[in-house]
């Protein structure tokens, strides 16, 4: 079983929809969490810090679980430009080891 | 933009030779890591350097190696190229202390391709 793993998409919506995406981890010692972004044949930039209690940044909503392993992302009203692939992150060891997932794309159409 | 930069852009080798790739980490941060990123995958890590010191180290033979100088900057090295190191490769640079989130903030990367 991979240590991340996430949605396999891709994701094809229209302007304006509501797209969720999910990932699990297996190890029950990863402390910090993360999602990522990251544009066509660019680097990957980070779009938010995944808390315990949750957290909202405009139109993106960060979930974590820890007692399923569970972290989600939820993208309100997507604009063109959220189409890119999105990726999670787990770290442990105090952030010596920061393991991505595979990655989930999305494509929002017009 | 984030202040992490690396070189070259892009880099054609031929199997067996060996390739250095340089990282300058962003102002204020004291850690590297190394990603290795095939295509329509998730970057892999690689290794990760602090105080000049290799930190943590994931599932890489020691053909891949690395050097952190006192500035902060990194190097990685690849010796006896193998077709299947044709990949991106990223760095990362963050601040390791007392209360910090470990947040990674990821350089343009270098496009390496094996012949």
């Amino acid at each position: 079983r991979k240590e991340v793993e996430q949605d396999p998409g891709p994701f094809n919506v229209p302007e304006g929809a509501t797209v969720a995406f999910n990932c699990t981890y297996s190890n029950s010692a990863s402390q910090s969490f993360f999602w990522y972004r990251q544009d066509c044949r660019k680097e990957p930039k980070l779009l938010m810090s995944v808390y315990s209690s949750g957290n909202e940044d405009g139109r993106f909503t960060a979930q974590l679980n820890r007692a399923s392993q569970y972290i989600s992302l939820l993208i309100r009203d997507s604009k063109l430009s959220d189409s890119a692939t999105y990726l999670c992150v787990v770290t442990y060891n105090y952030g010596q080891n920061f393991v991505f997932g595979p990655g989930t794309r999305l494509s929002v159409l017009p | 933009e984030t202040g992490v930069t690396q070189s070259p852009t892009h880099l054609i080798k031929t199997r067996g030779q060996q390739v250095t790739l340089r990282c300058s980490s962003q102002s204020g941060h004291n850690t590297v890591s190394w990603y290795q990123q095939a295509l329509g995958q998730g970057p892999q890590f690689i290794f990760q350097y602090y105080r000049e010191e290799e930190n943590g180290r994931g599932n890489f033979p020691p053909r891949f190696s690395g050097l952190q100088f006192p500035n902060y900057s990194s190097e990685l090295n690849v010796n006896a190229l193998e077709l299947d190191d044709s990949a991106l490769y990223l760095c990362a640079s963050s601040y390791s202390g007392t209360g910090s989130f470990n947040e990674q903030f990821f350089g343009p990367g270098t496009r390496l391709t094996v012949l």
